[in-house]
């Protein structure tokens, strides 16, 4: 019954490695969505996607990549994992693009040390 | 660029209690729409009430209604009987109407319900 799900909820890594968030949704949106949380609670889009094709791409280092293999899933790859990056991470979804509702996932907590 | 301020960073209130969360936003834009999310300890952000500019009456979910003063560029959330599952962190956050326009969010209250 899980709207947006997220894979894994938590993550701890080391610098330099890399990692992959997975979310996945079942609400038949076309549209979704990477947010940063940080430490202050800060919330940032990062990226949207509608119908598998890149809308918004904030000024984010190119060691994140999206990749969103189909509408329903839309994955977030980080290379050569830096200190900074540790924050909440969360996918959300909607019915198109503008003032549509998101539904947010549960979050992934990536720490890297 | 628009911008959200939430101007009180920590709030704390007497369970069943009346709390205001107070919003403020900056945009040249004449319609948009304003959302109150809802992060609990647990994380996860639940939208708690949608407001469209080009409407004038206020929103109301339950016990959740909003003041939205749109020559003011003020949009407050109200909590009546406020209950403990009301403690978390409150987001008030703008979008503009377009399809490549991204959600905007203030910086979030702290609110405690005090048993």
């Amino acid at each position: 019954d899980t709207a947006v799900s997220q894979t894994p909820k938590y993550l701890v890594t080391q610098m330099g490695n890399d990692k992959s968030i997975k979310c996945e949704q079942n609400l038949g949106h076309d549209t979704m969505y990477w947010y940063k949380q940080d430490s202050k609670k800060f919330l940032k889009i990062m990226f949207s996607y509608n119908n598998k094709e890149l809308i918004i791409n904030e000024t984010v280092p190119n060691r994140f990549s999206p990749k969103s293999p189909d509408k329903a899933h839309l994955n977030l790859h980080i290379n050569s994992l830096e200190l900074g990056d540790s924050a909440v991470y969360f996918c959300a979804s909607s019915f198109g693009l503008g003032a549509y509702e998101q539904y947010f996932g549960p979050g992934t907590r990536l720490t890297v040390t | 660029a628009q911008t959200v301020t939430q101007s009180q960073p920590e709030m704390s209130v007497q369970e069943a209690e009346t709390v205001t969360l107070s919003c403020t936003y900056d945009t040249s834009e004449s319609n948009y729409y304003l959302f109150w999310y809802k992060q609990p300890p647990s994380r996860q952000m639940i939208l708690v009430i949608r407001q469209e500019a080009y409407k004038q009456q206020n929103a109301t979910e339950n016990r959740f209604s909003v003041n939205f003063q749109k020559a003011a560029k003020s949009f407050s959330l109200k909590i009546s009987d406020s209950q403990l599952g009301d403690t978390a962190m409150y987001f008030c956050a703008f979008i503009p109407p377009f399809g490549n326009e991204k959600l905007t969010f203030g910086t979030g209250t702290r609110l405690t319900i005090i048993p």
